[in-house]
């Protein structure tokens, strides 16, 4: 059974570094064709995607936000680790996590954690 | 950068009625890379269709998926009242890796 959880502050100040952890389970990050990807919400609007770590250690970011973010991975834990620098109120989104499975097809978001609501504001 | 387009913005249909989604890419993209999500109120996504064309695990066969080059169409051939919800679809580039059409929201007539 495939979860995953995500956690972290859910109110950051401008400015400020955001950490967002992911918690998984069920597969693992070092089998090829897994991936754990970083997905966006603002409210009432369309998806973002953010970043993506694949079995082999491989980033990929957003082109209009890479160099705010980082991703990493502790294998050992099962964990995911985005950070995104320089937070702004319009960052303020539900953050998702998503094992991503990236095959014959495109990569592509199979299991979604809940998503954490994450507020920029002084 | 390729960006998707999807339209209408808003469907209002009535249970039972037929839904056809459509997504159209700034240009041609392999069929492999084109990916279709369901969102209802306070969830998360979830995976309907991959590869234009296959259904993910569990997704019943009312839902179906088509398109190739850079018109893709997402089809619901008979709504039932849990379909009601907002529809994305995703494609996969080089640059960027990732983005997502602005959504369809299937709404009740």
């Amino acid at each position: 059974q495939v979860t995953l959880r995500e956690s972290g502050p859910a109110l950051v100040k401008p400015t400020q570094t955001l950490t967002l952890t992911c918690n998984f389970s069920g597969f693992s990050l070092t089998t090829r064709a897994m991936c754990v990807s970083w997905i966006r919400q603002p409210p009432g609007k369309a998806l973002e995607w953010l970043a993506r770590i694949d079995w082999d250690d491989d980033k990929y970011y957003s082109t209009s936000l890479r160099t705010r973010l980082t991703i990493s991975r502790d294998t050992s834990k099962n964990q995911v680790v985005l950070t995104m620098t320089n937070m702004d109120p319009a960052d303020t989104a539900t953050y998702y996590c998503a094992r991503t499975i990236y095959d014959d097809y495109a990569p592509r978001h199979d299991y979604w954690g809940q998503g954490t609501l994450v507020t920029v504001s002084s | 950068e390729i960006v998707l387009t999807q339209s209408p913005g808003t469907l209002s249909l009535s249970p039972g009625e037929r839904a056809t989604l459509s997504c159209r890419a700034s240009q041609t993209m392999s069929s492999r890379y084109l990916h279709w999500y369901q969102q209802k109120p306070g969830q998360a996504p979830r995976l309907l269709i991959y590869g234009a064309s296959r259904r993910a695990n569990g997704i019943p066969d009312r839902f179906s998926g088509s398109g190739s080059g850079t018109d893709f169409t997402l089809t619901i051939s008979s709504l039932e009242p849990e379909d009601f919800a907002v529809y994305y679809c995703q494609q996969y580039g080089s640059s960027p890796p990732q983005t997502f059409g602005q959504g369809t929201k299937v709404e009740i007539k």
